[in-house]
């Protein structure tokens, strides 16, 4: 069972240039979520997708966009990437649960270390 | 705006001392969840806390929510070097598309 996989693990871009992080989970979980990582900052949501065809903005979305065409995948496009961006990514996915006692658990790829220089 | 205040940020201790994590809000969540990261992987559940001043156990982890539910701790016993990693609180509103509110993390590192 391969859960939530991101691609490229590693990926070194120059200051202007665009790319694609990849995440995609064979869990059929409808809720996927897109976090960056900073030293001493914990995990910030960057956009959240709660279906196919919906997404939405999340704390810190100013420099990216995603699409979320299928149920599986959600990749989040860098756009004139600047050193600010430089961060680890995380991807994850979870179950849909609402209510007073819901209990939303995420399920987490093992991130893409992006540098910006 | 940082909702959930998580302390210490670092905590380096040697083998078998006891430590706890706190993890403060202002804010009333639905839920509050325990991660486990280690480095080059993305953050595990430990144990999700529901219901104000549940106490859960996971073999030498004990986690805590507060009677309010607006805080929670974490504490481990007799600490071993496997223990070592970055531990995130993590609070559910409920309400919002499932997301997540996350502490800073404390980086907890325990010495042979």
């Amino acid at each position: 069972n391969a859960g939530v996989t991101q691609t490229p693990k590693f990926h070194i871009l120059k200051i202007g240039q665009s790319m694609t992080l990849q995440c995609t989970q064979d869990m059929n979980h409808n809720y996927m979520y897109w976090y960056r990582q900073d030293p001493g900052m914990g995990l910030k949501l960057i956009y959240y997708s709660v279906g196919a065809g919906i997404t939405d903005k999340g704390e810190v979305p100013n420099g990216y966009n995603v699409s979320r065409s299928t149920t599986e995948d959600f990749p989040l496009r860098l756009e004139l990437a600047a050193p600010s961006q430089t961060s680890v990514y995380f991807c994850a996915s979870s179950y849909s649960r609402t209510g007073i006692l819901a209990k939303n658990i995420q399920y987490f790829g093992a991130g893409t270390r992006l540098s910006v220089l | 705006t940082q909702l959930l205040e998580q302390s210490p940020q670092f905590l380096s201790i040697q083998e078998g001392e006891n430590l706890t994590v706190y993890c403060n809000s202002s804010s009333v969540f639905s839920s509050l969840q325990w991660y486990r990261q280690e480095p080059g992987e993305g953050p595990v559940l430990l144990v999700t806390v529901v219901t104000g001043g549940e106490v859960k156990k996971l073999k030498r982890l004990t986690f805590q929510f507060g009677d309010a539910r607006k805080d929670s701790s974490l504490h481990i016993t007799a600490a071993q070097p496997g223990d070592t990693g970055l531990y995130l609180c993590a609070g559910d509103r409920g309400t919002s598309y499932g997301k997540l509110t996350f502490g800073q993390g404390t980086i907890l590192t325990v010495h042979p």
